[in-house]
């Protein structure tokens, strides 16, 4: 399968724990995105990668939250002192810069987060 | 700020109903406007994304329609069929001029139930 994958997809953990999300796009992707959704929201914006570069951070990424892509590649995204307010969904997006004014993204299936 | 909003927030139908659902977004400073289908446990599926004013696509039983003027977009299904239960989501870039259109802003989606 050459979609885009996420790993783990579920993830439970106590408050004022560390979680590190892995995103992995499609190959020849060079835009990488995430987003978050809560439940009775759209996705929301958080930050997203052209190769390497960190290029936006949206302001719901508070200090606790960061994000890498190291090699262009994967990217990983990791919440440092989880609070209950961080459950939501996480999700990976991946993007072709010529791809145009459109800018069609392709998703993953999401990280499920629990704070307990 | 760019607020794209949806409705209905959901639908529940019956097996062979045709329907339609609302997209709405700010018309001016516009770049595109794309589709999902959300299935549970599942990505995002991208349906359709559509750039010119009057554009019409069709993808099987689905059809989309495109305003750039007044500011919508409609997303109809002919015969649902239970296989159609999704949630429904329309996403356009902000346009703002030093990030273009590289993030998506969601609305909060339709959520559509298709009884046998």
């Amino acid at each position: 399968d050459t979609g885009v994958s996420q790993d783990p997809r579920h993830k439970i953990t106590k408050r004022g724990q560390n979680v590190t999300f892995r995103c992995d796009p499609i190959s020849e992707h060079n835009r990488l995105y995430w987003y978050r959704q809560t439940l009775g929201q759209g996705p929301e914006f958080l930050t997203y990668f052209q190769n390497e570069a960190q290029l936006e951070k949206s302001r719901l990424l508070s200090d606790r939250f960061s994000a890498e892509r190291p090699k262009g590649s994967f990217s990983t995204l990791e919440i440092q002192r989880t609070e209950q307010g961080d459950s939501a969904m996480y999700l990976c997006a991946s993007s072709f810069e010529y791809s145009g004014t459109s800018n069609e993204q392709f998703f993953g299936p999401g990280t499920r987060l629990t704070v307990l | 700020i760019l607020n794209v909003e949806q409705s209905p927030q959901s639908l529940h139908v019956q097996e062979g109903d045709s329907t339609n659902f609302t997209c709405s977004f700010p018309s001016s400073n516009f770049y595109a406007l794309h589709w999902y289908r959300w299935e549970t446990a599942k990505s995002p599926e991208a349906l359709f994304v559509m750039t010119l004013n009057g554009d019409e696509k069709k993808k099987g039983r689905i059809s989309a329609t495109l305003n750039t003027k007044e500011g919508y977009s409609y997303l109809y299904i002919k015969g649902s069929q239970p296989e159609d239960s999704a949630t429904y989501l329309c996403a356009s870039p902000p346009g703002v001029m030093d990030t273009g259109f590289q993030k998506l802003v969601f609305g909060t989606g339709t959520r559509l139930l298709v009884s046998p």
